[in-house]
Parts: C-alpha cells; sequence; structure tokens
C-alpha cells in the first residue's frame, strides 16, 4: 500500500463550488504539505503543517484553507472553487531527523497527486 | 526571497551520454540539498540528497555540492530514454519547508 495517499485523484468541479481534497500517511511523519503545481511554474507551497497543533501559510494561501485532523491526515479546501485553481495538488510528507555534524534532514515524500478542474 | 534558480531546458541528449544539470541558490544558511525526478503528470520522486561539499554518488547518478558558490548539480552517467523527465532541485534549512526551482526538462533520445 502507498505510504501517502490523496483522495480523489481527479476532480471535476464548477466554479463557486466547495471542495475538499484530503491526504493521508502511514509514514508516521509529523510533517505534512499541500503544494499545487501549473505548467511553467513548478511547485508552490500552499499550506504546511509541522504537527498537530501547527499550520503555516505558504507562498500561495489566499483561497485556500487546511485542516490538520490527526497526525496521519491533513485536508485542504477550496471554499469557492475559481477557474484558476484549476492545477495539479500534491500532499507531502516529511520527517526532521538529526544527521552527523550538526545537519537536520527533512526529506519530503510526495502523494500520487489531484488533477482538479474548475469550469 | 529565498530562490532557487534551474534551466528549464529542454536538455536534450544522446542515449548513453552524460547528463549535467544545474541548480544555484540564494540562501547561504541552506543545509540540505535535493533532486527530484518528476515524469508527467506524475508526483516528484527523490534521486539524491547531499549536505555536504563534495560528491555523493548513487548508480548512474552523481550529485555535487559547493556551498561556497551556492551551486548543486545532478549528473546522469549513461543516460537512457527512461531518464527523460523533468527534475527538480530542492533545498533548505533545517526546520523549514522546502524550496523548489521549477525544474530542468531532460530528453534522451534513443
Amino acid at each position: 500500500d502507498a505510504d501517502v495517499t490523496q483522495t480523489p485523484r481527479n476532480r471535476i468541479t464548477k466554479t463557486g463550488k466547495r471542495i475538499m481534497l484530503e491526504c493521508s500517511q502511514t509514514k508516521g511523519h509529523d510533517r505534512m504539505y499541500w503544494y499545487r503545481q501549473d505548467p511553467g511554474l513548478g511547485l508552490r507551497l500552499i499550506y504546511y503543517s509541522f504537527d498537530v497543533k501547527d499550520i503555516n501559510k505558504g507562498e500561495i494561501s489566499d483561497g485556500y484553507s487546511v485542516s490538520r485532523q490527526a497526525q496521519a491526515k491533513f485536508s485542504l479546501s477550496l471554499e469557492s472553487a475559481i477557474p484558476n485553481q484549476t492545477a495539479l495538488y500534491f500532499c507531502a510528507t516529511s520527517d526532521l531527523r538529526a544527521r552527523a555534524g550538526g545537519i537536520a534532514t527533512d526529506t519530503q515524500y510526495f502523494g500520487p497527486g489531484t488533477r482538479l478542474t474548475v469550469l | 526571497q529565498k530562490e532557487v534558480e534551474q534551466n528549464s531546458g529542454p536538455l536534450s541528449v544522446p542515449e548513453g551520454a552524460i547528463a549535467s544539470l544545474n541548480c544555484t541558490y540564494s540562501d547561504r544558511v541552506s543545509q540540505s540539498f535535493f533532486w527530484y525526478r518528476q515524469y508527467s503528470g506524475k508526483s516528484p520522486e527523490l534521486i539524491m540528497s547531499i549536505y555536504s561539499n563534495g560528491d555523493k554518488e548513487d548508480g548512474r547518478f552523481t550529485a555535487q555540492l559547493n556551498k561556497a558558490s551556492q551551486y548543486v548539480s545532478l549528473l546522469i552517467r549513461d543516460s537512457q530514454p527512461s531518464d527523460s523527465a523533468t527534475y527538480l532541485c530542492a533545498v533548505n534549512q533545517a526546520g523549514t519547508a522546502l524550496i523548489f526551482g521549477k525544474g530542468t526538462t531532460l530528453s534522451v533520445s534513443s
């Protein structure tokens, strides 16, 4: 079974609808992230959470909200979807670990993505 | 504004050649450096991580880091058509979110 899962994998909706994208992980990681990806713009960070009680805005949080229901679950909501939110959305997880030499590593692992189309 | 810069490409190499992908970053205190591979429509997949100056080899892949020049590269030896993908460079400090470059598209022709 996949360590990081996203539901739904594909969604078509209409302008003004409320949409929730869900992410679950079995990796036991504390940190979770939501990104969107648009052609030519790379991965852009929407929100991130370093533990259940910690939520942080990323580069492009306007129009989005999140909920960290548990260590393993992190949901992204579009309260009123608009066409320019059409994109590929990725959830990622990571676990901060100490390494020799005082460097901490924080490798991110990605879910399979959700393709969202807003008409 | 912390930035990670990559040439968008496409970088075209023949099968069996060495592909060289480059990345520069603006934040001097960055500590961790990653290369991800992403096939079209798929999620990014971690290829290499590097934390210290110098080279790190893993199979056909070699990551090179030069913190003084704020430069990290990925070499792919004996390139195969299956290596055709977009390669994302990412950096961070301890405890902060990763910053990604926009990626370089690699095309390996048979």
